[in-house]
């Protein structure tokens, strides 16, 4: 099937703003998510939007999101290097069935 | 506790010994999935279901069988391993948009 779409690397100076981008595929997606993996560990979900919404915050953690040209990103505040791991990007698409990006890689230098 | 459980969490085999992974969920989830991840390809579907009896392709199914027979459980079977199915594999179960992992299991194939 087509791929949901992340650049594979970022990297940001401690205390910066990140931005993560996400192209998705499916214009009925009905959830898209963000998940967080640390090395050696399981997937851990940092949020989620509706595809109702625009905007969704929670804490340091902003996600906005674009129907029309289906792009979703997720912007980190005041990044700490305990936010170095691998974001993934995540559909649903309009079948049900649950879709990923490859993930980027964020890395946060002090 | 709501929670996915995947059984074995590691294991070493050799090539073209039958193997099962188990997957069950405790919420009565009607979605589940498996995937594989592999570096810098993310996360793969395998195999998703949508209900009871009700399973479909993913994007890398060759080489994998799944069940559903009962909505809690939906077992990974590899009937003839090989060595490029040597993989970190997670379980997913939804219900709308709250997604659940399992820990992962981690097989490696000689």
């Amino acid at each position: 099937g087509e791929d949901v779409e992340q650049s594979l690397f970022l990297s940001v100076r401690e205390g910066d703003s990140s931005v993560i981008n996400c192209t998705y595929t499916d214009s009925s997606s009905t959830y898209l998510y963000w998940y967080k993996q640390e090395p050696g560990a399981g997937l851990q979900l940092l949020t989620y939007i509706f595809s109702n919404m625009d905007m969704k915050q929670d804490q340091r953690l902003t996600v906005l999101l674009n129907k029309k040209d289906k792009h979703l990103s997720l912007r980190i505040a005041d990044t700490q290097t305990g936010d170095s791991a691998i974001y993934f990007c995540a559909e649903i698409r309009s079948q049900g069935n649950l879709i990923f990006g490859k993930g980027t890689k964020l890395s946060v230098k002090p | 506790e709501a929670q996915v459980t995947q059984n074995p969490r590691y294991l070493i085999t050799v090539t073209g010994k039958k193997l099962t992974v188990t997957c069950s969920q405790n919420m009565n989830h009607e979605y589940m999935s498996w995937y594989r991840q592999d570096p810098g390809l993310g996360l793969r579907q395998i195999y998703y279901s949508m209900n009871v009896e009700v399973t479909d392709k993913g994007d890398v199914p060759e080489g994998y069988k799944v069940s559903r027979k009962e909505k809690r459980n939906f077992p990974l079977i590899l009937e003839s391993p090989s060595p490029n199915q040597t993989s970190l594999y997670f379980c997913a179960s939804r219900l709308g948009g709250e997604l659940f992992f399992g820990e992962g299991s981690r097989l490696t194939v000689l």
